[in-house]
């Protein structure tokens, strides 16, 4: 059955450092993949989107991977800052379905560190 | 626009109790999502809407479960009877033109 990971539930780095997260997908290629940021006691908040033919989507200190080979996209997060903390959801129109309907993945924690 | 409203923000309520979980969705949006968010599952999608009219409602966990959209601006999340594992975070979103959702800030609901 198709499935869309994110194998980190959490992950710790220190302030100024580069955080990557990931995300898998299997068993269908979707046409693109968002990503979101939760904080807590809150509704997920859209960072970006980016689609199957494009490799890289950047805004601000944040960029996004689409490797359609390897099936996973990566969110990298340069020059991170406590404000950063928070848990991150990667998101993708599940196979067959409309595009606008999303499957999400269960998220990574990010803490950063001072 | 104020976003995706939704009431009550925590609902408290004993087993075997109707619970009404209410949307507000950003006005202009033709579409509108009902998730569920728990530690174990994640965010799973439960109904959406297109236009007011239910488009997909397999993530409804069974029959106690209903939603309704009336009009553009309202759409209700019904749990009757409700149970204990019904407990969860409660998220309504809705789209536009693109493809980004946006959500609400959930309801809280415990069942005891």
């Amino acid at each position: 059955s198709q499935k869309i990971e994110q194998n980190s539930e959490a992950l710790n780095i220190q302030e100024g450092k580069t955080a990557t997260l990931t995300c898998n997908y299997t068993n269908y290629s979707p046409a693109y993949l968002q990503w979101y940021r939760q904080d807590p006691g809150r509704g997920p908040v859209f960072l970006l989107l980016i689609r199957e033919n494009e490799k890289e989507k950047r805004k601000e200190r944040l960029k996004v991977t689409f490797d359609t080979t390897l099936k996973q996209s990566l969110f990298h997060i340069t020059a991170s800052q406590p404000a950063d903390s928070a848990t991150y959801l990667c998101a993708s129109p599940p196979l067959g379905a409309g595009s606008y309907q999303l499957t999400f993945g269960k998220g990574t924690k990010l803490s950063v560190i001072p | 626009d104020a976003g995706v409203i939704q009431s009550p923000r925590h609902e408290v309520t004993e087993m075997g109790q109707e619970v009404t979980l209410r949307c507000k969705p950003i006005s202009g949006h033709d579409y509108l999502f009902w998730y569920r968010q728990t530690m174990m599952r994640g965010l799973e999608l439960l109904i959406y809407f297109n236009n007011n009219v239910p488009i997909d409602d397999s993530g409804m966990p069974e029959d106690r479960f209903s939603a309704k959209m009336p009009n553009a601006s309202f759409s209700t999340l019904k749990i009757q009877p409700s149970e204990p594992r019904d407990s969860a975070v409660y998220f309504c979103a809705s789209t536009g033109r693109n493809t980004e959702a946006f959500f609400g800030q959930g309801t809280r609901l415990t069942v005891v």
